[in-house]
């Protein structure tokens, strides 16, 4: 069964970083791209970052680019955020999420989030 | 950025009833539109993927269609589990955008 374990949540000051991580299990990590997606108190869901399975292909949703570094280590079966310069806006649960096979942004496995506090 | 609106922002349906949810994406992505579902303190759940393929272990009564621009997700037969957030999300290129979602009262 596949298992995804997100960490690494807290309460930061505005400018500062977290970084957090995804532990993931039941499934061969290194074949499949993972993704971090958010949803702030209140709102919709927000796609933030997606790396392919070798790092080779980063992409950052606009609102995070520049800030955020998402990463992965396959021998750990870990996936990332490192999220830099947070903002109050930042303020969001936030889940990594496994694609489905062949269906490259269809996110069929998902954390139970981890929940990121951007307040002075 | 493609953008993806649903309608409409809530709704409020009885056991039993049909219901659909209508996304459309700013500009064409053929068939790569996904639904889930989303309840309060959980995760989401993927329902459809690829526009219309039902996600394993998804009860039938949940089916999508469209393609382009235009898609939907019907529920019929209602039942009191399917209460919660729909959203619409478009993986035809990145940024992977959402609707904003549709809440379903039962």
């Amino acid at each position: 069964e596949v298992h995804l374990v997100e960490s690494g949540g807290g309460l930061v000051q505005p400018g500062r970083s977290l970084r957090l991580s995804c532990a993931a299990s039941g499934f061969t990590f290194d074949n499949y791209a993972m993704h971090w997606v958010r949803q702030a108190p209140g709102k919709g869901l927000e796609w933030v970052s997606g790396i392919s399975w070798k790092s080779g292909n980063i992409d950052y949703g606009d609102s995070v680019k520049g800030r955020f570094i998402i990463s992965r280590d396959n021998a750990k079966n870990s996936l990332y955020l490192q999220m830099n310069g947070l903002k109050i806006e930042d303020t969001a649960l936030y889940f990594c999420a496994k694609p489905r096979t062949a269906a490259p942004g269809s996110l069929d496995a998902w954390g139970q989030g981890t929940l990121v506090i951007v307040s002075s | 950025d493609i953008q993806m609106t649903q309608s409409p922002s809530s709704l409020a349906a009885s056991v039993g009833d049909r219901v659909s949810i209508t996304c459309r994406a700013s500009q064409t992505i053929g068939t790569y539109l996904n639904w889930y579902h989303l309840k309060p303190g959980k995760a989401p759940k993927l329902l459809i993927f690829t526009a219309s393929d039902l996600e394993t272990g998804v009860p039938t009564r949940f089916s999508g269609a469209g393609s382009g621009t235009t898609f939907t997700l019907t529920v019929s037969n209602l039942q009191p589990e399917d209460f919660g957030t729909y959203y619409c999300q478009q993986s035809s290129r990145t940024p992977y955008t959402f609707g904003q979602g549709t809440k379903v009262e039962i």
